[in-house]
């Protein structure tokens, strides 16, 4: 069954702390994107990545970090640098960055 | 930062009427409008997307209206039902790269 998996479904965060949200998908898209989604506001481009190896900050990078070691996967860490971090973030895949994103189921996270 | 501006914030219909959403962009280098659909706790789902080479597009019950001219492009959908109870996002690009999106409708349609 194809598509794009996020892991956990709710997580927490104390004061403090980073956490790390999974993102992984087996289309085979080239490209990767995080989105921070806040109640009532469209999405937010976090980071994303075109290729393995390399990614680019988005609108509002400040407090997050990405890896993209392997081409399914492309986790996101909310460092405690991020004071705000209670939000719904989604993971997005492309076959390539010009064509249409396709969305994960998102993951939640709250603030202990 | 290019915006997206997306009204209503909520809109309520009876089965069966037209939903209408609007969206206004800035960027005249958009060339890649798509709508999403999104139900609680789940992501966004691509409804339908349009290129400004073409100024009306219809998938099913939804349409896209696309006016250049005017930097405007609306989602309609007819004869709507309660399953289509939903958040909805516009959302603009050049070329598929780095979506700006709206800032979402609520649609409920009520039976």
């Amino acid at each position: 069954d194809g598509g794009i998996t996020q892991s956990p479904k709710y997580l927490f965060r104390k004061e403090g702390q980073n956490v790390t949200l999974s993102c992984e998908q087996n289309l085979n898209h080239d490209a990767m994107y995080w989105y921070r989604q806040d109640p009532g506001q469209g999405l937010r481009l976090i980071y994303y990545s075109q290729i393995v190896n390399d990614f680019q900050k988005g609108d509002i990078a400040e407090g997050y970090s990405v890896s993209r070691e392997k081409k399914e996967s492309f986790p996101l860490t909310v460092t405690s640098a991020q004071k705000n971090p209670t939000a719904f973030y989604l993971c997005a895949s492309s076959i390539h960055e010009k064509e249409t994103q396709y969305f994960g189921p998102g993951t939640r996270l709250l603030v202990l | 930062q290019q915006q997206v501006k997306q009204s209503p914030q909520s809109l309520i219909v009876q089965k069966g009427g037209i939903s209408i959403i609007n969206c206004a962009y800035e960027n005249t280098a958009f060339d890649y409008f798509p709508w999403y659909q999104q139900f609680p706790g789940k992501g966004p789902a691509l409804l339908i997307a349009i290129r400004p080479d073409v100024s009306e597009k219809k998938e099913g019950r939804f349409t896209i209206s696309f006016n250049k001219s005017a930097k405007q492009f609306s989602l309609h959908i007819m004869d709507s039902q309660p399953g289509d109870s939903a958040t909805y996002f516009c959302a603009a690009s050049k070329s598929a790269r780095q979506l700006t999106f709206g800032s979402g409708t609520q649609l409920t349609v009520l039976p």
